[in-house]
């Protein structure tokens, strides 16, 4: 199994610019999460699923969007990107009601703003 | 609002010298406190789950402890290839099963 794979690795945008990350997870996991990371700082959740539908905002949503259209994925949506989301991001998913707590990560995408 | 505090941030250690790491954590009512291990460049992968006070868990050189206030990681014996980032993260229940993170402690262990 591949777990959770992200798309791209690295991306340089411009400020004003937009795009969408992706985030695929092959488990059939019902839990979904987006994370950023700056350096020497733990992880912020941005937004979570619970499901296919369901979306909710985490600590730190302010710039972002998101949809689950299906189990697999969920996809992160920069509509005008600006110098503060420069950051790494990752996808994790958990299989959630009825199975245990642990979260799988994604490699990341390295995002930088200019 | 759930907190986690690790410490040390860095922690540097010759090769066969055992330490501990620390994650302080605050949380309205614990579900979970997770450890994980971060290489350079690479996502999160999981090491442990720890769910009541007393609980211990060993994978390898890895040992990690869990009180009502901390847990702890021991590690013993510790060779270069532990080196890496230490995350410690808190679930607290009735969430949607998001961790609160600490910011981690980067360890490096030297031949």
């Amino acid at each position: 199994n591949a777990g959770v794979t992200q798309t791209p690795k690295f991306r340089i945008l411009k400020i004003g610019q937009s795009m969408t990350l992706q985030c695929t997870q092959d488990m059939n996991h019902n839990y979904m999460y987006w994370y950023r990371q700056d350096p020497g700082m733990g992880l912020k959740l941005i937004y979570y699923s619970v499901g296919a539908g369901i979306t909710d905002k985490g600590e730190v949503p302010n710039g972002y969007n998101v949809s689950r259209s299906t189990t697999e994925d969920f996809p992160l949506r920069l509509e005008l990107a600006a110098p503060s989301q420069t950051s790494v991001y990752f996808c994790a998913s958990s299989p959630g009601q009825g199975g245990t707590d642990t979260q799988y990560f994604g490699p990341g995408t390295r995002l930088t703003v200019l | 609002e759930d907190q986690v505090t690790q410490s040390p941030e860095a922690l540097r250690l010759q090769e066969g010298e055992s330490s501990s790491l620390n994650c302080s954590y605050t949380v309205s009512g614990l579900r979970g406190l997770f450890w994980y291990r971060q290489d350079p460049g690479k996502g999160p992968e999981f090491l442990f789950t720890l769910y009541s006070a007393g609980e211990e868990k060993e994978k390898e050189r890895l040992k990690a402890t869990l009180t009502k206030k901390e847990s702890f990681l021991h590690i013993t014996a510790p060779k270069p290839e532990d080196s890496a980032t230490y995350l410690c993260a808190v679930q607290a229940r009735g969430s949607a099963r998001q961790l609160t993170f600490g910011s981690g402690t980067q360890l490096t262990v030297l031949p």
